[in-house]
Order: C-alpha cells, then sequence, then structure tokens
C-alpha cells in the first residue's frame, strides 16, 4: 500500500536557519503530493501541494519539489523563524482509498 | 469561504462510556468528509471517509463507527470506549469534484480515555 516517511525529529534549529525536512514516499501511479502544518493545539493547514512530477509548490517561505525519479517531497525554506515550531506532516493522495496518507510528522523548534 | 467546525474541543471520557463527535461544514455542498485520528507517535491515520448522505467508508476496522445524516454533518461514535481510542480526532472535507485533492481539517477534538 500506500506509505509516506519522514524524519520524526525534533528538529532543532536557531532562528534564520536554512531549513530541509525530507520526506520520501511509496505509491503506485502518480500521486499528489502535500506539506500541512500544525502549530501546537491546532489542527492541520495546508501549506503547499503539487501534483505531478517537476512540480514546485510554494507558501510563506517554504518550497517543495516533486521528484519522482527519487519518490521524494522535501521540505525546503531558506531563513526559518520562531514561528515556524510547529509539527509538520508530509501527505499523499493515491488513486486508491479516498483518504490522505500521511507520514508521522516532523516536529520542528526553532530557537530565538 | 468554507469553514469546518468540530465539538467538543476536549473531552475526557472512562472506559466503557460512549462516544459522540461532531464535525460540521459551511460553505460548501456535497463535500466528501473524512475522520482522522492522531495517537501519539503514530501520525494520522484515516478511520472513515463519506462521500454522501448515508454512505460511509471504513478504512480500519475497530469499536468506532460513522454517520453522515446531512449533507454537511458527520459524525463519529462509539458505544463503549477503550484505552486506546485516546487520542487527536481531526474531520476533514474536501471538494466532491474529482479533480481537487487538496483536504482541509477542522481545528480537532482531544479526546483522553481514563
Amino acid at each position: 500500500g500506500d506509505s509516506v516517511t519522514q524524519m520524526e525529529g525534533p528538529v532543532t534549529l536557531s532562528e534564520e536557519a536554512f531549513l530541509t525536512i525530507n520526506c520520501t514516499y511509496t505509491a503506485t501511479g502518480y500521486p499528489s503530493l502535500f506539506w500541512y502544518v500544525q502549530y501546537p493545539g491546532e489542527g492541520l493547514q495546508l501549506l503547499l501541494k503539487a501534483t505531478k512530477a517537476d512540480d514546485k509548490g510554494s507558501n510563506k517561505g517554504f518550497e517543495a519539489t516533486y521528484r519522482k525519479e527519487t519518490t521524494s517531497f522535501h521540505l525546503e525554506k531558506g531563513s526559518v523563524q520562531v514561528s515556524d515550531s510547529a509539527v509538520y506532516f508530509c501527505a499523499l493522495k493515491g488513486g486508491g482509498a479516498d483518504g490522505l496518507t500521511f507520514g508521522k510528522g516532523t516536529h520542528l523548534i526553532i530557537q530565538p | 469561504s468554507q469553514t469546518i467546525h468540530q465539538w467538543p474541543a476536549t473531552l475526557v471520557q472512562p472506559v466503557g462510556s460512549p462516544l459522540s463527535l461532531e464535525c460540521t461544514v459551511e460553505g460548501t455542498s456535497n463535500p466528501n468528509l473524512y475522520w482522522y485520528r492522531q495517537a501519539a507517535g503514530r501520525g494520522l491515520q484515516l478511520l472513515f471517509y463519506s462521500v454522501g448522505i448515508g454512505q460511509i467508508s471504513s478504512e480500519v476496522p475497530q469499536n468506532l463507527s460513522a454517520s453522515r445524516p446531512q449533507d454537511r454533518q458527520f459524525i463519529l461514535s462509539s458505544k463503549k470506549l477503550l484505552l486506546s481510542d485516546s487520542g487527536f480526532y481531526l474531520c476533514a472535507w474536501r471538494s466532491g469534484r474529482a479533480s481537487t485533492d487538496t483536504q482541509y481539517f477542522g481545528p480537532g477534538t482531544r479526546l483522553t480515555v481514563l
């Protein structure tokens, strides 16, 4: 079945550091790929998405590129802020069941 | 614009008690609706989804059930809670149009079973 693998962390960085959170997936066909963010005590918010190979999703300074050859969708940001502290989930929508398949989430902590 | 509501926000229930969590969506018609559970160390797991009134698909066999009595209302229930039912329950919706994959999540319900 479909699966998503991502580093769980916590990942601790200093403010203005460069961020990479790795995400790789296994799926049949051509899934859509997503990054969601969860701030403490809240639900999930869509951060960005990509629906086909080589697409780049971007939002709020975050970027991720759909790499079919490496089955990856790594999240990057050039300069993180304390307000970026949250849990980040990589997810895919395959061609099978209607729901999303999520990774376990990466807890990101940004220190001033 | 569309909004999604969940209640209650937090709930503490004894083992063996019943459960009813409610989710409603505003600003859209014929949405696909979903229940997910986020348990410690296990990420998010899809529990149920619905493509229309009275239509429920279960992804994981367990002591939970779901119902959709109205187009924009989705209910998660249990007759007898287990300790393992503790977690953060998230409702989500997406447009019923097949061309849209993006799901939008509610604020969640934190359930603690003691």
